[in-house]
């Protein structure tokens, strides 16, 4: 079965802090996709990031960063230098590949808050 | 290009009675997935639609229902409303890659449905 594990609840940091969110996940599946997804306090999820298996370079935009390994089947996100506007809960998915779905199976998130 | 919407933004209903959700995918996207969340449950896959045709269904009971019309749009509905059904109830929408392979999900603003 497919799992996507996101231990820490709930994070608290001063701003321009640096900031790591973990996300660990199970599957089966050789070919698969994950995602991580903001969730501000309007409520709508905002697309981040995709990789797939297949891919497991680091990623980096602006202040963003994702750590992909598939030897500990893990795939962290990194804020550097955060802000107060990074305040939100963030949410790791996983989806397999090859099935004719798009179903994603999502963590239970990690609440960010960003001090002034 | 307009995002995913949804209607209502948030709606009041009482046990026993029945609810249509809407919600209009981006122009050109063929699936739409719907997903409940609620503070116990998390983030839960309700269904996808591709092309019409209801592509994936998750572990819900018979009340939750949905379709998808010719020009993509979608609607869900929950017949005999029970208190746990209150949730937020988000959309998305994705290109709905034929192959399966696995399309990024852009989700809307969500209903917010409250059982009294």
């Amino acid at each position: 079965a497919q799992k996507v594990t996101q231990a820490q609840t709930e994070i608290s940091v001063v701003e321009k802090e640096d900031v790591t969110l973990d996300c660990v996940y199970e599957t089966r599946d050789t070919t698969y996709y994950l995602f991580w997804y903001k969730q501000p306090p309007s409520g709508e999820l905002v697309f981040l990031i995709r990789r797939n298996s297949f891919d497991e370079q680091n990623e980096i935009s602006g202040r963003y960063s994702w750590n992909f390994q598939k030897s500990t089947s893990s795939f962290n996100f990194t804020i550097t230098a955060s802000q107060v506007v990074d305040s939100a809960v963030y949410f790791c998915a996983l989806s397999e590949a090859g099935g004719a779905t798009n179903k994603l199976i999502f963590g239970t998130g990690t609440l960010l808050a960003v001090q002034p | 290009k307009a995002g995913v919407t949804q209607t209502p933004r948030y709606l009041i209903k009482t046990r026993g009675q029945q609810v249509t959700l809407s919600c209009s995918p981006i122009s050109g996207h063929r699936s739409v997935s719907w997903y409940q969340q609620t503070p116990g449950q998390g983030l839960q896959f309700l269904f996808e639609y591709f092309s019409e045709t209801q592509r994936n269904k998750g572990n819900f009971p018979g009340r939750f229902s949905g379709r998808q019309f010719s020009n993509s749009r979608s609607e869900m509905n929950v017949s005999t409303l029970e208190l746990g059904d209150s949730a937020l109830y988000l959309c998305a929408s994705s290109s709905g890659l034929a192959g399966g392979d696995s399309d990024t999900q852009y989700f809307g603003p969500g209903t917010r449905l409250t059982v009294l």
